[in-house]
């Protein structure tokens, strides 16, 4: 079984400022992992993802992560925070069936 | 990129009604679709699996009579929400995967979601 931990229900930065929004998995098999954005009343949207290949991926939007099994995190960071990254996030996993686990979300509110 | 609709948008029904949702990959073939429920300031919760051709796969705790759904083609999947009730009030997430074989970063595309209020 696959879950997904997201510490800190909210996040908030200052406009420049480095984002760090955290995720700790929980898988039986060889994870993959996803970070997606939701914008109010809006779907999800693919930031990155993880599969099995370099340990960190880029993204859109300057989004990073990094793949450390050692700590089963997938942290997500991005060096300067931008007004239009105010939205919600979502880390997810995926295991042997394909069905995507996520976590509850963290809000990421971002001040001018 | 792949896209993938929902219509509509929004609605708002009577309780006791029927309601259904429209999910549809414009420009990709679907071999699984699958929707979500997502309450306010919530988590996406999975309610079904469906491939194309087949029969749903509802989780657990989702009643499969109560909530209809239809992968009747490869680019169109509904979800029927029947005799709605004001705790079905929600809001419906869709998403569409393409590919064949097994391998989990068969990436799933989501739809703009759908708001649905029962009064």
């Amino acid at each position: 079984a696959q879950s997904v931990t997201q510490l800190g229900s909210h996040v908030s930065v200052s406009e420049g400022a480095l984002v760090l929004l955290r995720c700790n998995y929980s898988s039986s098999v060889p994870p993959y992992l996803f970070w997606y954005v939701q914008y109010p009343n809006q779907g999800l949207q693919l930031l990155l993802k993880y599969t099995s290949a370099a340990t960190l991926v880029k993204g859109i939007n300057g989004f990073e992560a990094e793949f450390k099994k050692s700590e089963t995190s997938f942290h997500l960071t991005k060096p300067s925070a931008h007004m239009s990254d105010a939205a919600e996030y979502f880390c997810a996993v995926s295991g042997r069936f394909q069905k995507l686990v996520f976590g509850t979300g963290t809000r990421l509110l971002v001040s001018p | 990129g792949a896209v993938v609709s929902q219509h509509p948008s929004w609605v708002i029904c009577k309780s006791g009604t029927s309601v259904k949702i429209e999910c549809r990959s414009l420009d990709f073939q679907a071999t699984t679709m699958f929707w979500y429920r997502q309450f306010p300031k919530q988590s996406l919760m999975l309610m079904a699996t469906s491939n194309e051709g087949s029969k749903a796969t509802y989780e657990q705790g989702v009643e499969k009579d109560k909530f209809l759904i239809n992968h009747a083609s490869l680019t169109l999947s509904t979800l029927t929400v029947t005799s709605a009730h004001p705790e079905d009030s929600s809001f419906y997430i869709c998403s569409a995967r393409y590919g064949s074989a097994s391998g989990a970063d068969n990436e799933q595309f989501f739809g703009p979601g759908t708001r649905l209020t029962v009064l």
